[in-house]
């Protein structure tokens, strides 16, 4: 079975460009949470979605957004970027409790 | 004060040694605890579910400690390739739709 899906692997982009992140979960997991992780920090929560429903959302300004699309994938996206949204951005599926499986990430540099 | 705090290290240890990592946390309503393995440029892995029996994985050894809000995890006979960084993560809820938050991770350095 695959894991998490995400795309693409590696991103540059400019300040005050936008971008949009790709997660597909794993199969039957109908939970999907977004992660940014800066160098030297734990990962850090965005946005989870359950059931197509935004459950939780971090202390992130509204330049982030997400969604869950029916077949429970996920997109993140960020306007205006900043230097410092620099990041390795992680998503994780799961279905319970027994932990959260991350797909591979995305590293976005600002440049 | 963090929710979750980690000596960030590095612990720099022989191989075949004994080392301990701890982990606070600072919501007494917390209800899960992980122990997860990231190395350098991919994405944390799950090491361990930690409860509060105390579970035990090979050389791995998880411990949680409600009273003083603490986890703890313990490797022995250190090998080199459990290099890496050891985040620790806890959830506030029981239930399908929690989130993660970590500590900022302890290095371990095993050498020769």
């Amino acid at each position: 079975d695959a894991g998490v899906t995400q795309s693409p692997t590696h991103l540059i982009k400019t300040r005050g460009q936008h971008v949009t992140l790709r997660c597909s979960p794993i199969s039957g997991h109908k939970s999907v949470s977004w992660y940014q992780q800066v160098l030297g920090q734990g990962p850090q929560f965005i946005f989870q979605y359950y059931e197509k429903e935004e459950r939780g959302r971090g202390n992130f300004p509204d330049r982030f957004s997400a969604r869950q699309f029916p077949n429970y994938s996920s997109e993140l996206n960020v306007n205006a970027l900043l230097l410092g949204d620099s990041a390795l951005y992680l998503c994780a599926s799961s279905v319970d409790l027994e932990g959260y499986t991350f797909g591979s990430g995305t590293r976005l540099t600002v440049v | 004060r963090k929710e979750v705090e980690q000596d960030p290290g590095p612990f720099n240890v022989p191989e075949g040694a004994t080392v301990a990592f701890n982990c606070t946390y600072s919501n007494s309503a917390s209800q899960s605890f992980f122990w997860y393995r990231q190395d350098c440029r991919k994405e944390p892995k799950l090491l361990m579910s930690v409860y509060s029996s105390g579970n035990e994985d090979g050389r791995f050894t998880a411990q949680l400690n409600r009273a003083s809000q603490y986890i703890s995890l313990l490797i022995r006979d250190s090998k080199l390739s459990d290099s890496a960084t050891y985040l620790c993560a806890v959830t506030p809820n029981t239930g399908t739709a929690s989130k993660l938050t970590f500590g900022t991770g302890t290095r371990l350095q095993v050498t020769l």
